[in-house]
């Protein structure tokens, strides 16, 4: 009940394209669900988060979708550029500073020119 | 302000030995958490130290433990190393009262030969 599920594993994307990694999860209790953003040598550092009062959360050119009846949520990338080429995780947690956060086994997302 | 600091970011150990890492929290911070992260599992939650206390646990085996100290720095530490101990092992700091958001320092790569 504490795994976050992710897909895809890999993805390719055009230079200009829309990126889209699906996100799921099983615990209810979960209510809060960030996306992170990590860079080879780097540590994860946070995208962007979503709380399930809201369907829809945007910020510059990305987005998190959230479906609470269907305990899934995403991340779309508009006009993605090479320099996005990154990893990406998905995560939850039960929405408090005291909640651990489970993330997701990420995405690897290639943006080719 | 710094980052989350981490020492040493390699290390080569063989089967049987233990291993100590460090990770130094942004000034302020009072949670430290500690993640290994392997190719196509992501991210798996060890544990995650506030005010000295061990607050929350992942489901990791007993040869993991850590600690904290009164200054929020944290050690790791992994007895007995296996071969699958092999990894990039990153710590995250955050205020551990009021916000959820992580901050990763870029981990220390663990090879167990």
């Amino acid at each position: 009940q504490q795994q976050v599920k992710q897909s895809p594993q890999s993805l390719i994307v055009q230079k200009g394209g829309i990126s889209i990694i699906n996100c799921a999860y099983e615990n209810t209790a979960f209510d809060y669900f960030p996306w992170y953003q990590q860079f080879p040598g780097k540590g994860p550092a946070l995208l962007i988060a979503i709380r399930p009062d809201v369907s829809e959360k945007k910020e510059g050119r990305f987005t998190i979708s959230f479906n609470k009846s269907a305990k899934q949520f995403s991340l779309h990338i508009m006009d993605s550029q090479p320099g996005d080429s990154a990893t990406y995780f998905c995560a939850a947690s039960k929405g408090t500073s005291y909640d651990k956060v489970i993330f997701g086994p990420g995405t690897s997302l290639s943006v080719i020119p | 302000k710094a980052g989350v600091t981490q020492t040493p970011r390699y290390l080569i150990k063989t089967r049987g030995q233990q291993v100590t890492l460090s990770c130094s929290p942004i000034s302020g911070h009072r949670s430290v958490s500690w993640y290994q992260q392997t190719p196509g599992q992501g991210l798996q939650f060890l544990f995650e130290y506030f005010s000295e206390t061990q607050r929350n646990k992942g489901n990791f085996p007993g040869r993991f433990s850590g600690r904290q100290f009164s200054n929020s720095r944290s050690e790791m530490n992994v007895s007995t190393l296996e071969l699958g101990d092999s990894a990039l092992y990153l710590c995250a700091s955050r205020d551990g009262t009021t916000n959820e958001k992580l901050f990763f320092g870029s981990g220390t790569q663990l090879s167990v030969l």
